[in-house]
Order: structure tokens, then sequence, then C-alpha cells
């Protein structure tokens, strides 16, 4: 069974400033996605990774395979990014998504 | 390319009654995924519709039930409503069964009083 860490829970930052999300993983995984969910609970789909980085406007993801780990990077971050940012990881051959419980980031002005 | 649609977007519902969630899944999308999310944990996995059989079930009782229709529409079916059955249900739509290219709805808050 797949375990998903992320950390910090929470993260409180001043508007500007370079964000950090981490996610561990205890199985190999065939995907790893970075999800956004606003207050009300719509989920977005920020990436998917199966290797390597992606970026997208202010927003990096990078993956280490054999570490099990990726982060979420958020460059310059505004009051508006503030969300709970989710890790979860689709395992190879399995039907579902294993999710961390999120990092609630707050980003005051 | 429409995305994932669900609805209600809000429901209130009673100790012990039965009720019926809906998603229609991005076009192209033949496999349809539920979870539930209670507040303040991560999504669980409830089970997975692939061309309209069940592919995968998670650890949740028969009450919760569903189908996939010849569209790739969805429901998700609760009966005997719990209390603890509060929660968000989020439905997600992909191409394939393996975890790959997830399209998730706004999701369907439910309450039971």
């Amino acid at each position: 069974k797949n375990e998903v860490e992320q950390s910090p829970q929470n993260l409180t930052a001043q508007e500007g400033e370079f964000i950090t999300i981490n996610c561990s993983y205890s199985v190999g995984i065939s995907a790893l996605h970075w999800l956004q969910q606003h207050p009300g609970g719509g989920i977005v789909s920020l990436f998917m990774l199966s290797s390597g980085k992606k970026k997208h406007g202010r927003l990096i993801a990078t993956i280490n395979i054999q570490e099990k780990h990726s982060s979420l990077h958020i460059t310059a971050s505004h009051p508006r990014d503030s969300a709970v940012y989710i890790c979860a990881v689709g395992e190879g051959g399995s039907e579902k998504l294993v999710f961390g419980k999120g990092t609630k980031l707050t980003v005051n002005p | 390319e429409t995305g994932v649609t669900q609805s209600p977007t809000h429901l209130i519902k009673t100790r012990g009654q039965q009720v019926t969630l809906r998603c229609s899944s991005q076009s192209g999308h033949n496999t349809v995924s539920w979870y539930q999310q209670a507040l303040g944990q991560g999504p669980q996995f409830i089970f997975q519709y692939y061309r309209e059989e069940e592919n995968g079930r998670g650890n949740f009782p028969p009450r919760f039930s569903g189908l996939q229709f010849p569209n790739y529409s969805s429901e998700l079916n609760v009966n005997a409503l719990e209390l603890d059955d509060s929660a968000l249900y989020l439905c997600a739509s992909s191409w394939n069964r393996g975890g790959y290219g997830y399209t998730f709805g706004s999701g369907t808050r439910l309450t039971v009083v």
C-alpha cells in the first residue's frame, strides 16, 4: 500500500516569496499528480509527472523517481495562490490514485 | 473540450435516505473514478468504472454503488445514509485506467443530518 506524505501541512508566506511544498511516497508509481483545491472543494489538476520537471507559469514541479520524492515550487507567490495543494500518486497498473492530506498555503499581501 | 461536470453541487439529506450523485466525464474519457473527501482529509478512493464495468473498489461498504453509462457518464448511489457519509464527493475522468491524465469535477458537497 502506498503512503503519501506531504510537508509542511500548513504554510504561511508573504506575497512575493518563493514557496516549496514536498511530497514523498513509499511505493513505485506510474505517475504523480499535483492538484490545487480552493475553498468550496473543486480540484484543479496542475501537473502530472512521471519523470523530470515541468513548468507552467509561476509553478514548477519536479520529481526524483529514485528518491520517491516530488516538490512543487511557486515563484513570486501571490494571495490568489492561497489554496490547499495536494499530491496524489497513481501506481503502475492500479486503478486508483492515493492522495496526500494536502498542504494549506496562505499567502498574505 | 468539456470538463467534468458534477451535479448537484450541494445536497442535504436525512439519515437513512438514499442519494444519487451524477458525473459527466470529459469528452474522450472512458474511465470514471469516485472519491470521498471528509473535512480536513485527502480524498479516499471509492471505486472506478471503465467502459461500464466496475474496475476496482476501495474500502467502502456495499451501500455505496455506482453505474457507468454508454456515454461514459456515471452515477454514485449511497443507500441508508449515515452521518459520517457527510463529505465532498469528487468524480474524476481519465482516458485510461492506470492513474494518468485525470480531470476532476468540482465535487458534490453532501450533508447528512
